[in-house]
């Protein structure tokens, strides 16, 4: 059984582009979980997902970030017109819906996203 | 969910027992204890959780006090591999994947050998 899959690994932007960032959940899990360390800090929780529904984003800045989990393919962290004080390594953990492991959160590799 | 309070920093020797403390004076009745670790440059890893019985399994052990307020997570045989930043987090155990995880500070284990 594969792990969190998190792709692609490193991501460099120049100020103003796009970033999307993906992450496929563990076989069987449906919910999705988001979250940004910024460089020497602790994770900070972004937003939570679970197929085709946002449950909670109150840890996504207002602005310039969205997070969308469909009902096909993986979740999806896009932050538009990137600035430097993006630059930070983003992770998704997912979760299972049942069973005993379901409120234990497996996290991906990261995606480290740099903006020049 | 309740706070948690963890020292910053710890040393262990290689092959030694690694006995990271945890307070969490404010738990509730329902509230877990879980701990995770980073190993640098990596997505954090789950160890293990637990209510009021100790616990254990192939990674650590959990021990928590009968009053809850605070847990020790064991790793019996430390190897430079257990180098890591460990964090202790409080939630209940709600419904499937309901809400987040907090990571404070966590304690940077290093193994020395």
């Amino acid at each position: 059984n594969a792990g969190v899959m998190q792709n692609p690994r490193h991501l460099v932007r120049r100020r103003g582009q796009e970033a999307r960032l993906r992450c496929s959940p563990m076989k069987g899990h449906s919910h999705v979980y988001w979250y940004r360390q910024l460089p020497e800090e602790g994770l900070k929780f972004m937003v939570y997902l679970q197929k085709e529904n946002i449950i909670d984003e109150s840890g996504m800045p207002k602005e310039r970030f969205s997070a969308e989990f469909p009902k096909e393919g993986p979740s999806i962290l896009r932050i538009q017109q990137v600035v430097r004080g993006d630059s930070a390594a983003y992770f998704c953990a997912s979760s299972p819906d049942q069973g005993l492991a379901k409120n234990i959160q497996y996290f991906g590799a990261g995606t480290r996203l740099s903006v020049l | 969910d309740a706070k948690t309070t963890q020292p910053p920093s710890m040393d262990c020797a290689e092959g030694r027992a690694a006995n990271l403390p945890c307070n969490h004076s404010t738990i509730s009745g329902n509230e877990y204890v879980y701990w995770y670790r980073q190993i640098h440059s990596q997505g954090p890893q789950y160890i293990i959780h637990g209510l009021k019985n100790n616990e254990t399994n192939e990674m650590a052990s959990l021990i928590i006090t009968e009053d809850r307020k605070s847990s020790t997570l064991i790793l019996p045989h430390a190897t430079l591999r257990d180098t890591a930043v460990y964090y202790c987090i409080v939630r209940s155990k709600g419904t499937a994947g309901a809400n987040n995880l907090f990571f404070g500070t966590g304690t940077r284990l290093t193994v020395i050998p």
